[in-house]
C-alpha cells in the first residue's frame, strides 16, 4: 500500500528566506510523485510533479522539488518565499502497482510573515 | 483553460436524506476521482472511475456511496442516509488524456462541493 508522510503541520519562514516543505513516501512499486497547493476556501491547484529523469524537478511560481531515492523523499523547495505564498501544501504519490489512485499527505501549513 | 467543474458549491441536508453531488471532468480525461476534506485536513481517496466502472475504493467508500457517469459528461456521487460525519468538503478529479500513460498525469481537481448534515 501507498503512503505520505508530511511531518511538519505548519513551516513559518521570513519573506525572502528561503523554504522548504518536507515530504516522505512509501510504496511498493515506482512512485510517482505530485505536489498541490490549497489557498483558503479554494480546490487542489497542481504545482509540480516528478515521474523519472533529473531528480530536481521545478514548477508553478518559483517552487521545485527534489526527489531522493534512498531517502524516500520529494522535499518542496522554494529560493525566496513570498507572503503570497501562504497556503496549505500537500504532496501526494501514485504508485505504479496500482496507478488509479492518488494519495495525499496530511498537508503543511505554510505561513511567510513579512 | 480547461477545468473541472462542481455543483453546488454548498449543500445543507438533513441528516438521513440522500445527496448527489455533480461534476462535469475536463472533457477528453480519462479518469475520474472523488476525495473529501473534513474541516480543511487531510484529503482522503473516495473511489477513482475508468471506462464507466469503478477502478478502486477506499474503506471509507461503503454501501452508503455510489457514484454514476449518467452522460458524456456529468460524473456524480450519491451518498445515501446521510450522517452528520459526512459534513466535508467533497472534490471531483479527472485526470488522463487518451494516448497518455495515467501515470505521467497529474490530476485536475475541482473547486470543491461544502456538504453540511445538519
Amino acid at each position: 500500500a501507498q503512503s505520505v508522510a508530511q511531518p511538519e503541520d505548519q513551516v513559518k519562514v521570513a519573506e525572502g528566506n528561503p523554504l522548504t516543505v518536507k515530504c516522505t513516501y512509501s510504496v511498493s512499486g515506482n512512485p510517482y510523485l505530485f505536489w498541490y497547493v490549497q489557498y483558503p476556501n479554494r480546490g487542489l491547484q497542481f504545482l509540480l510533479k516528478y515521474i523519472t529523469g533529473d531528480n530536481l524537478v521545478k514548477g508553478s511560481y518559483g517552487f521545485e522539488a527534489e526527489f531522493n531515492k534512498s531517502q524516500t523523499s520529494f522535499h518542496l523547495k522554494k529560493p525566496s518565499a513570498l507572503v503570497s505564498d501562504s497556503a496549505l501544501y500537500f504532496c501526494a504519490v501514485r504508485d505504479s502497482s496500482s496507478a488509479s489512485k492518488i494519495i495525499f499527505g496530511s498537508g503543511t501549513r505554510l505561513s511567510i510573515r513579512p | 483553460e480547461p477545468e473541472v467543474t462542481q455543483t453546488p458549491s454548498h449543500q445543507v441536508t438533513q441528516m438521513g436524506q440522500e445527496v448527489i453531488l455533480r461534476c462535469v471532468p475536463i472533457s477528453n480525461h480519462l479518469y475520474f476521482y472523488w476525495y473529501r476534506q473534513i474541516l480543511g485536513q487531510k484529503v482522503e481517496f473516495l473511489v477513482s472511475f475508468y471506462n464507466n466502472e469503478i477502478s478502486e475504493k477506499s474503506e471509507i467508500f461503503d454501501d452508503q456511496f455510489s457514484v454514476e457517469r449518467p452522460d458524456g459528461s456529468n460524473f456524480t456521487l450519491k451518498i445515501r442516509s446521510t450522517k452528520l460525519e459526512d459534513s466535508a468538503m467533497y472534490f471531483c478529479a479527472s485526470s488522463g488524456n487518451p494516448g497518455r500513460q495515467i501515470w505521467n498525469t497529474e490530476a485536475f481537481f475541482g473547486q470543491g462541493t461544502r456538504l453540511t448534515v445538519v
